[in-house]
């Protein structure tokens, strides 16, 4: 089945670490995104990518950082410089920018830092 | 700056109902508009996009309209049932760096 994967489903981590949220998808996508979830704010775009080796930061890009290697995967770092890093994190991805193309989500991150 | 709103936040319903969620954005200027559900603790499923130059769109038992002068999309249920429980969001696509702008979603609860 095609799909986006976002592992894991849980992440706990100490307040000071980096993480890293895996995002893998295999519909042959040339977009990807990542949304953070928060209780009465919506969703929020961090980052995102149209094309392998290139991305774009969104609204709330300070304290996260991207890579896209392969067109496939799509991993977002949480570091030690975001401030409020507790949150639902979703990854998205579609096949172009364009009028027809519908975006697709994983199933969701949620990290917890204490 | 795009601002979508979707209105009422939550919504009460029994069985069976016809209901419509609304959405309304302030910048015609849209290439599509797109249609979710949310299930708690869940990704955002699609159900139904819109590009601007449509109407409406159909699907089962849901239906979209665009009306894109006034700035609105109306999301209608037919019949509805409990499965039908979940936030709606609605999302538009101004093309501009690729980004949709999201509404908050309504929360809808379909009681047997």
């Amino acid at each position: 089945d095609g799909g986006i994967t976002q592992s894991p489903k849980y992440l706990f981590r100490k307040e000071g670490q980096n993480v890293t949220l895996s995002c893998e998808q295999n519909l042959n996508h040339d977009a990807m995104y990542w949304y953070r979830q928060d209780p009465g704010q919506g969703l929020r775009l961090i980052y995102y990518s149209q094309i392998v080796n290139d991305f774009q930061k969104g609204d709330i890009a300070e304290g996260y950082s991207v890579s896209r290697e392969k067109k496939e995967s799509f991993p977002l770092t949480v570091t030690s410089a975001q401030k409020n890093p507790t949150a639902f994190y979703l990854c998205a991805s579609r096949l172009r920018q364009g009028a027809d193309s519908p975006l697709h989500f994983g199933n969701g991150t949620r990290l917890t830092v204490t | 700056k795009q601002e979508v709103t979707q209105i009422p936040a939550a919504l009460s319903v029994p069985e069976g109902e016809n209901l419509v969620l609304n959405c309304s954005f302030t910048d015609s200027a849209i290439y599509n508009l797109q249609w979710f559900r949310q299930d708690p603790g869940k990704g955002l499923t699609s159900l139904l996009l819109i590009q601007s130059s449509q109407r409406e769109q159909t699907s089962g038992r849901l239906n979209a309209s665009l009306d894109k002068s006034s700035g609105r999309s109306t999301l209608y249920i037919a019949a509805s049932q409990p499965g039908d429980s979940a936030t709606y969001l609605c999302a538009v696509d101004g093309g501009s760096q690729g980004n949709l702008i999201f509404g908050k979603g309504t929360k809808l609860s379909v009681k047997p």
